[in-house]
């Protein structure tokens, strides 16, 4: 079965930059998204079709998605950032997530 | 504002079957496919099934192929998934998402969730 994988974790400075990956086979054929879910609350999208923000979204969050390879980077991080995130692709006809990774911003 | 609650979550026995709801409102229902995801404790997330706008096309986690069943109600804006045999591994919070089958546009909206617990 098609598999995601995402480091556990990342820490990143307020004010820096996270960058997380997501990486399966032939990734960058297929459409990735991003969720964030911080604790006791369901996910939000902050990422579609690899690269494009929903409404409310801010603009620090990006995505690209290329190879094997999906990123989402996070730019000047704020504390509101902390979160787990989670990528997300389909392959044929079942959803398929990200192992999941938490960001802490210290 | 697009709202969606599911409900019909408890504790059951291994073995036993339940049926959860998800009342969605703020938006035309039938003009999206619907989800089912689900997250165990402390778990990452774990897709379990989606359905078109219609219901006539269904697919399956294999975990879940042939114990559960998504369904819909679009004249009640309503969403629901018939669990059967259900086993302690099937213990998570059962969110209902909007999203269709492949559809790059990702679950944009989401419930907050009800527990199941399988537990003797």
């Amino acid at each position: 079965s098609y598999e995601l994988i995402q480091p556990p974790s990342v820490s990143v400075s307020p004010g820096q930059t996270a960058s997380i990956t997501c990486s399966g086979d032939k990734l960058g054929d297929k459409y990735a998204c991003w969720y964030q879910q911080k604790p006791g609350q369901s996910p939000v999208l902050v990422i579609y079709q690899d690269s494009k923000r929903p409404s409310g979204i801010p603009e620090r969050f990006s995505g690209s998605n290329s190879g094997n390879t999906a990123t989402l980077t996070i730019s000047e991080t704020q504390a509101m950032d902390e979160a787990d995130y989670y990528c997300q692709a389909w392959d044929r006809g079942t959803a398929v997530f990200g192992t999941g990774t938490k960001v802490t911003v210290l | 504002e697009v709202q969606l609650v599911e409900s019909g979550g408890g504790v059951i026995r291994p073995g036993g079957s339940l049926r959860l709801s998800c009342a969605a409102s703020g938006f035309i229902f039938d003009d999206y496919g619907m989800t089912w995801v689900r997250q165990g404790p402390g778990r990452g997330l774990e897709w379990v099934s989606s359905i078109n706008w219609n219901g006539d096309s269904t697919h399956y986690a294999d975990s879940v192929k042939g114990r559960f069943t998504i369904s819909r109600d679009n004249a009640k804006n309503s969403l629901y998934l018939q669990m059967n045999s259900l086993r302690a591994e099937d213990t998570a919070f059962y969110h209902c998402a909007r999203g269709t089958v492949g559809g790059s546009l990702g679950f944009d909206s989401w419930g907050q969730g009800t527990l199941v617990t399988v537990s003797s």
